[in-house]
């Protein structure tokens, strides 16, 4: 059964820091992973899907790699500003028709 | 493009009631799901369709939940009796591919359920 962690569970950083988001998942046979963004009382933005063949994809200030055999993905944001605040979830795919398995997701503040 | 409503957003209920919650996808999309999130956790999936039929409803707890997609495109979600525990958000998504190739899904703003 996969199962998706993501450390740390909160980060806070001043304006204009890069930053790195991480997430594990403990089966490695995925089809994609995809990266959200869920701002409080709303519902979840995809960020970035990353197919399994693909090692990295880039969107904007954000950056998101996936290393399979090691069952990890980071999520990269270069020059973080106060409107970055908000919980990042990650979110494996299975093969074989598995559904997405979600992280409890990393909650970020960025300070002006 | 208009996206993925639900209605309503805020319901609060006593335990032992019943609620309903309604979705309607994007346009064309073939797949909806229904997840549950609770507060500090990531979404749960309950429920997936592909057109009118069930793809997926392994984590539904059936003797309490049921769910339904009318004609392919709208989809009803019903908690009859509802617990404490099923205080949380309830999220409705939909994607334009099968389910099976995993791609991009869009998520509603979600229905926020409070049982007392």
């Amino acid at each position: 059964k996969q199962e998706v962690t993501q450390i740390p569970a909160a980060l806070s950083v001043p304006e204009g820091e890069n930053l790195v988001l991480n997430c594990s998942f403990t089966d490695s046979a995925i089809y994609n992973l995809q990266w959200f963004r869920q701002d409080p009382g709303k519902g979840l933005t995809s960020l970035l899907l990353i197919q399994s063949s693909q090692r990295e994809q880039t969107s904007g200030r954000l950056n998101a790699s996936l290393d399979k055999s090691s069952g990890r993905s980071t999520l990269y944001i270069a020059a973080s500003q106060p409107g970055d605040s908000a919980t990042y979830l990650c979110a494996a795919h299975g093969n074989y028709g598995q559904n997405f398995v979600f992280g409890p997701g990393t909650r970020l503040s960025v300070l002006p | 493009e208009a996206g993925v409503a639900q209605s309503p957003r805020y319901k609060i209920i006593e335990k032992r009631q019943s609620v309903a919650f309604w979705c309607n996808p994007i346009s064309g999309h073939a797949t909806l799901y229904w997840y549950q999130q609770i507060l500090g956790q990531g979404p749960k999936l309950l429920i997936q369709f592909q057109n009118n039929g069930v793809v997926d409803d392994s984590q539904l707890p059936k003797d309490r939940f049921s769910a339904e997609r009318l004609k392919g495109v709208d989809s009803t979600l019903k908690i009859q009796p509802a617990k404490l525990e099923d205080s949380a958000v309830y999220l409705c998504a939909s994607s334009s591919g099968t389910g099976q190739t995993g791609n991009t899904i869009y998520f509603g703003e979600g229905s926020w359920l409070t049982v007392v």
